[in-house]
């Protein structure tokens, strides 16, 4: 089935440094693959997403490039603010055809803390 | 969040009791998904539904859950004498088509009900 998994956090860092989560999946054909954060006492929102090989998907200064022969989707940031502080989760979407395609399969999570 | 809304935000049962969470999904989306998000836990798939139909349950407990999504109201995810295990944060997400048809739409999160069992 379906797995993704992602380091283990908490993840610490001080205001301006560089940001790497890393992601890696197991599934078979080509699944859809996402970036979501959740901020404190809030829901998932979509930060960003690729759904094929080589795509990058980019959004508020973080990006992250869908590698198919690594089965990877690394999360980055050049230079994160305290703001970012949250808990970021990857996750993916199955095939087009046959059952579960709908079913999103997430990581365990990966908590940032940014301090000033 | 992006109009999914959840109600309500935090809900205590004792042990025993029952438990029903709501969910509306965004105007104009007609599809609905519950996860779970147990402590410490990525979320975890439970339900999907259209109106008036369950798609797939497969990730529902086979025992004290059921999930509804009306023709008119919110969808309802329900349980019955509730546990101490089922003390988790439970999330509605909601999309615009079937996503069987087009995989590469993103599901719209709510902020979820968090669910204690005393």
């Amino acid at each position: 089935g379906n797995s993704v998994t992602q380091m283990e956090g908490p993840v610490t860092l001080s205001e301006e440094a560089f940001l790497t989560i890393n992601c890696t999946y197991t599934a078979t054909g080509y699944p859809s693959l996402f970036w979501y954060v959740q901020y404190p006492g809030e829901g998932l929102q979509l930060l960003l997403k690729a759904t094929k090989a080589d795509d990058k998907g980019s959004n508020k200064g973080f990006e992250a490039t869908y590698r198919k022969e690594t089965t990877s989707f690394h999360l980055e940031k050049g230079s994160v603010q305290v703001s970012d502080s949250a808990v970021y989760f990857c996750a993916l979407s199955g095939l087009p055809s046959g059952a579960g395609s709908y079913q999103l399969t997430f990581g365990k999570g990966t908590k940032l803390s940014v301090i000033p | 969040n992006a109009g999914v809304m959840q109600n309500p935000r935090h809900l205590v049962r004792r042990r025993g009791q029952e438990a029903r969470l709501r969910c509306s999904p965004m105007k104009g989306h007609s599809h609905v998904y519950w996860y779970r998000q147990l402590p410490e836990e990525g979320l975890k798939f439970m339900v999907y539904l259209q109106k008036e139909n369950i798609i797939d349950e497969s990730g529902m407990p086979k025992e004290r859950f059921s999930a509804e999504f009306p023709k008119e109201g919110p969808s309802i995810l329900r349980i019955q004498q509730v546990v101490r295990g089922d003390s988790a944060a439970y999330f509605c997400a909601s999309s615009p088509q079937n996503i069987r048809a087009q995989p590469n739409q993103p599901q719209h999160f709510g902020d979820g009900t968090r669910l204690s069992i005393l």
